[in-house]
């Protein structure tokens, strides 16, 4: 069965505390896998999609890493506007609902000043 | 753009009442995905459209939801009737290339 594991479930940091939250997956095929932020009372941001393996993006603080088998959302020197809570989707290829995003259930991310 | 757009936010009602939300998906955009959100359950995908037209809707948890999409600018979400259990929250996305889904704001639905 296909599944999204994310963790830690809850992490919290220090203002300037770098840290990485994961994403893992169990697939039998990958056509993209997407990261975004989710404020309190908000929807979920867009921030990433990644499609190969060793492929990064990045945007201010956070970069986005991809392997054949998990996600690392990578936060560098985080800043207290930073917490929120971030959502891993996958994209799959073998889903017969061809637009549908699996989701994690998420890391809550809390930086303290 | 504004972006999509949900209505209402909040929603409070009883058990056994009709209660219709509302999703206005950014402009050009071809595809609409309904999602419900709990904290036992995280975010689900209840159905999805594309180009107006229903394309896989087995994410409905029974007969009691029903959604529409008459135009490509206005769906609704249906419950009919409503149970405590219903109580989540609800969210629209929209998409342009079947890829990224930029989400709504939401609509809270407590059903008492």
């Amino acid at each position: 069965e296909d599944q999204v594991t994310q963790s830690p479930e809850a992490l919290r940091l220090q203002e300037g505390e770098s840290s990485s939250l994961n994403c893992s997956y169990t697939v039998s095929g990958l056509r993209g896998l997407f990261w975004y932020r989710q404020d309190p009372g908000k929807g979920p941001e867009f921030l990433f999609t990644l499609y190969s393996a060793g492929e990064e993006k990045e945007k201010e603080r956070l970069k986005a890493t991809l392997t054949k088998k998990e996600s690392f959302l990578h936060i560098t020197a985080p800043k207290p506007e930073d917490s929120a809570t971030y959502l891993c989707a996958v994209h799959l290829l073998s889903s017969g609902s061809a637009r549908q995003l699996t989701f994690g259930s998420g890391t809550q991310l809390t930086v303290l000043p | 753009d504004a972006g999509v757009i949900q209505s209402p936010r909040h929603e409070v009602t009883e058990m056994g009442q009709e209660v219709t939300l509302r999703c206005k998906p950014i402009s050009g955009h071809n595809s609409l995905f309904w999602y419900r959100q709990t904290m036992m359950r995280g975010l689900e995908l209840l159905i999805y459209f594309n180009n107006n037209v229903p394309i896989d809707d087995s994410g409905m948890p029974e007969d009691r939801f029903s959604a529409k999409m008459p135009n490509a600018s206005f769906s609704t979400l249906k419950i009919q009737p409503s149970e405590p259990r219903d109580s989540a929250v609800y969210f629209c996305a929209s998409s342009l290339r079947g890829d990224i889904q930029y989400f709504g704001a939401g609509t809270r639905l407590s059903v008492l």
